[in-house]
């Protein structure tokens, strides 16, 4: 079963536009979530983590997600988009079951910026 | 402080040969793992480590063995390599308590011809 969908193998968006990649989960108990950006050709970095606490997570440039425990839900969201931010973003998740030792990602979303 | 090293960076294979990927943290972290990237399947996990001398399979170990024999170092050996294991390859290591959080290496970029 798959327990990370990310929405949408690409999304296009304009330069200055709102930024949504939208991430949900399945797992009956809340994991710990999230959101790694990678640019072509380089490893992963990561965006921002949300493990307990407030359910609004900031991250680094200009992200943040909102934890929603009734809608399993994980999105991705940054006010105004940069061309800097193309690249491929994955959201990801630590199952309780794996006590939180591993990572389950989704298959990617592809953002693509143009001017 | 490197944080996680993988090495090589890139390697070639014929069908059938054999390799080590390597990966090496100096955070002493207890868990580490190894994943593969494929285009649009994301990251999937091949085998895990929660500290020396235990290791798990992940979601596709087959083709692949590990060991842990010390805390630092976690390397991936492909017996046999196959076309079917052409893909980019990423060590991680987690912290845990106050230090939670998974470090990724730099990846191997592996094409078996």
């Amino acid at each position: 079963a798959q327990s990370v969908t990310q929405l949408g193998s690409h999304v296009s968006v304009s330069e200055g536009a709102l930024v949504l990649l939208r991430c949900n989960y399945s797992s009956s108990v809340p994991p710990y979530l999230f959101w790694y950006v990678q640019y072509p050709n380089q490893g992963l970095q990561l965006l921002l983590k949300y493990t307990t606490g407030a359910t609004l997570v900031k991250g680094i440039n200009g992200f943040e997600a909102e934890f929603k425990k009734s809608e399993t839900s994980f999105h991705l969201t940054k006010p105004s988009a940069h061309m800097s931010d193309a690249a491929e973003y994955f959201c990801a998740v630590s199952l309780p079951s794996s006590g939180y030792s591993t990572l389950t990602f989704g298959k990617g979303t592809m953002l693509l910026v143009s001017p | 402080n490197a944080g996680v090293t993988q090495t090589p960076k890139f390697q070639v294979l014929k069908t059938g040969q054999s390799m080590t990927l390597q990966c090496a943290q100096d955070m002493n972290h207890e868990y580490m793992s190894w994943y593969r990237q494929d285009p649009g399947m994301g990251l999937r996990l091949i085998h895990y480590s929660v500290g020396a001398g235990i290791t798990d399979q992940g979601e596709v170990p087959n083709g692949y063995n590990v060991s842990r024999s010390t805390t630092e170092d976690f390397p991936l050996r492909l017996l046999s390599a196959a076309p079917s294991q052409t893909s980019v390859y990423f060590c991680a290591s987690k912290g845990t308590g106050r230090h939670y959080g998974y470090t990724f290496g730099s990846g191997t970029r592996l094409t078996v011809v």
